[in-house]
């Protein structure tokens, strides 16, 4: 089955700094990779996703790469602000969505005023 | 986007009680929802995927008889955890899809067995 790598666990910067998390998956059927962020005690919550077509995707401050030969994908968080603050997960899925997901251990984002 | 409630938030019950945790998509009918289990600080771990009017499929490991999923409606899917210890205390989330790949969870629901 999938093996999703994720790191670091824990990740602290200083505010106005980019932060950057990093994925291996192990399936090179999977072409689905979605991000969560879960502040404490909440659900988690969509905050970026790309498929395999693509390589690079934007959302404002909020940026996900992928490299399909290397089997890796990675968010990019840059002028961090206190809210980032919250563990995100990363995922991967072969079924072309929600089905079958496999979650990274997630990273634990602290963001130092 | 979608929304997924659960209920209840939180429970506490009695070592060997049963428990039900209820998952419901409001504004959607969702075939499939999942049901997962997280430890503090630590990542969603899939327990089972519910499908509705059918079994539902469990993942290596979860005892289908400690937690029974029923996935009546299109709507609802409820997991029970029968007979419940102190070792079954956890956070059991649900999430569904609409289809379109998107996953939404549902608040989560915080159980504690004395």
């Amino acid at each position: 089955g999938e093996n999703v790598e994720q790191h670091p666990s824990t990740l602290s910067v200083q505010e106005g700094d980019s932060a950057v998390i990093k994925c291996t998956y192990s399936d090179s059927a999977s072409n689905y990779f979605p991000w969560y962020k879960q502040e404490l005690g909440k659900r988690p919550q969509l905050i970026i996703d790309i498929r395999s077509n693509v390589g690079e995707k934007k959302d404002q401050r909020i940026a996900v790469t992928l490299n399909k030969t290397a089997k890796h994908f990675s968010l990019h968080i840059t002028e961090t602000q206190p809210e980032d603050s919250a563990v995100y997960f990363c995922a991967a899925s072969s079924g072309g969505g929600a089905d079958g997901l496999t979650f990274g251990k997630g990273t634990h984002l602290i963001i130092q005023p | 986007g979608a929304v997924v409630s659960q209920h209840p938030s939180w429970v506490i019950c009695k070592s060997g009680t049963s428990v039900k945790i209820e998952c419901r998509s409001l504004d959607f009918q969702a075939t499939t929802m999942f049901w997962y289990r997280q430890f503090p600080k630590q990542s969603l771990m899939l327990m089972a995927t519910s499908n509705e009017g059918s079994k539902a499929t469990y993942e290596q490991g979860v005892e289908k008889d400690k937690f029974l999923i029923n996935h009546a409606s299109l709507t609802l899917s409820t997991l029970t955890v029968t007979s419940a210890h102190p070792e079954d205390s956890s956070f059991y989330i649900c999430s569904a899809s609409e289809g379109f790949g998107e996953l939404f969870f549902g608040e989560g629901s915080r159980l504690t067995v004395l």
